[in-house]
């Protein structure tokens, strides 16, 4: 089955710096590959996803990047603010029926 | 809409007993997976059920099952509860796998 690495576990950023979490998957059969952000005691939810026939995307602040072949996708967030301290999970699911697999969170700290 | 739902939102256990954890996901979500949350291990996928059938299920032994009504409610059952099921439980509901999936806020169960 799929398999999810993800990078770093923490990841301590100077607000107003940049941050970047990196994560491979195993499945080259996967295409959808979503980021979920879970702040201190709340649910998680999801800020961005990408697509396999897609090789970047933005929302504001904070843009996915894919190499599928290279296997790996990123989250990176510019300016960061404190409000992006959470932490960061990575998915990926190679579609139809297939689950979302996720890896094991980025631990995200924004230093004022 | 209303979002996600989850009951109880704690619980706590005794070992050897058995519990049972509800969701009611968003209306018209008929996809609802189910996940386990501890520290380090990110989300770990249990299972998903799509219209009463369950289509996908993950790595956990047999005391974990599930099911679906047809109000896409869904249940989570854990029997002979072992201290090592202290998690907290996510519930997450979508129209499919490749779209959003919303969670829920969690049930958190302690096994002493």
């Amino acid at each position: 089955g799929e398999n999810v690495e993800q990078h770093p576990s923490t990841l301590s950023v100077q607000e107003g710096d940049s941050a970047v979490i990196k994560c491979t998957y195993s499945d080259s059969a996967s295409n959808y590959f979503p980021w979920y952000k879970q702040e201190l005691g709340k649910r998680p939810q999801l800020i961005i996803d990408i697509r396999s026939n897609v090789g970047e995307k933005k929302d504001q602040r904070i843009a996915v990047t894919l190499n599928k072949t290279a296997k790996h996708f990123s989250l990176h967030i510019t300016e960061t603010q404190p409000e992006d301290s959470a932490v960061y999970f990575c998915a990926a699911s190679r579609g139809g029926n297939e689950k979302l697999t996720f890896g094991t969170g980025t631990r995200l700290t924004i230093i004022p | 809409k209303a979002g996600v739902t989850q009951t109880p939102r704690y619980l706590i256990k005794t070992r050897g007993q058995q519990v049972t954890l509800s969701c009611s996901p968003i209306s018209g979500h008929r996809s609802v997976s189910w996940y386990q949350q501890t520290p380090g291990q990110g989300l770990q996928f249990l299972f998903e059920y799509f219209s009463e059938t369950q289509r996908n299920k993950g790595n956990f032994p047999g005391r974990f099952s599930g099911r679906q009504f047809s109000n896409s409610r869904s249940e989570m059952n854990v029997s002979t509860l072992e201290l090592g099921d202290s998690a907290l439980y996510l519930c997450a509901s979508s129209i499919s796998y490749q779209e959003t999936q919303y969670f829920g806020p969690g049930t958190r169960l302690l096994v002493l």
